[in-house]
């Protein structure tokens, strides 16, 4: 199974951007989809939004369209999430996590990126 | 877009007792529905695909039904190691969508 490693945690100011990046090894990358699922303090689950290594396609979740950009990087094994315009709100965890196919469920979650927007 | 419901929000059991999660979508969503575990701390874990199949290593105390519109989750005895966060999710071949969750306590 592909292991998913994030890079660390991070401390932004609001109206700044963030990125954060997820190293797969294991498995073959380009054969999944990877998505950005975030979890505010004590709150749910919520995508953000995914990419389709192989083919470069991109899905967003509504709310998140025009703030998230998601890449990936074949010849490293690595993709990235960028939220731009942070708030408050938009401190959480951030998670990457694979997907066999395009039409299959998320079954593999990297450990996760702790985000905070703060003054 | 669709909506993912979870009931109740917080279900008290016991250890041992049957537990039933719900999950209802705004529109029918066929059989693309998931469910995750997820404890303090730590990542979710798929528990069910398609509605109704145990992922890998899942113990069989745990079953998913339904179908369109209605779903449910089913842990028919419960372990300690079970009291934690249960979330639907709706996959497609653009988006996935989750529920607000469901938190099993004892």
């Amino acid at each position: 199974q592909v292991q998913l490693v994030q890079s660390g945690a991070e401390v932004k100011k609001p109206g700044s951007s963030v990125k954060v990046s997820c190293k797969a090894s294991g498995g073959t990358f380009n054969s999944y989809t990877i998505s950005w699922v975030r979890q505010a303090p004590g709150q749910g689950l919520e995508w953000m939004g995914r990419i389709i290594p192989i083919l470069g396609i991109t899905n967003y979740a509504q709310k998140f369209q025009g703030r998230v950009t998601v890449i990936a990087d074949i010849s490293s094994t690595t993709a990235s999430m960028e939220l731009s315009s942070l708030r408050y709100e938009d401190t959480a965890v951030y998670y990457c996590a694979t997907g066999s196919g395009s039409s299959d469920p998320i079954d593999n979650w990297g450990q996760g990126t702790l985000v905070t927007v703060s003054s | 877009e669709i909506v993912m419901t979870q009931s109740p929000a917080t279900l008290s059991v016991s250890p041992g007792d049957r537990a039933t999660l719900s999950c209802r979508a705004s529109q029918s969503v066929s059989s693309n529905l998931a469910w995750y575990q997820q404890k303090p701390g730590q990542a979710p874990r798929l528990l069910i695909y398609g509605a109704s199949t145990r992922a890998t290593g899942i113990p069989a105390r745990f079953s998913g039904s339904g179908s369109e519109t209605e779903f449910t989750l089913t842990i028919s005895s419960l372990q300690s190691e079970d009291f934690a966060v249960y979330y639907c999710q709706h996959y497609n071949n653009w988006l996935y969508t989750f529920g607000q969750g469901t938190k099993l306590e004892i």
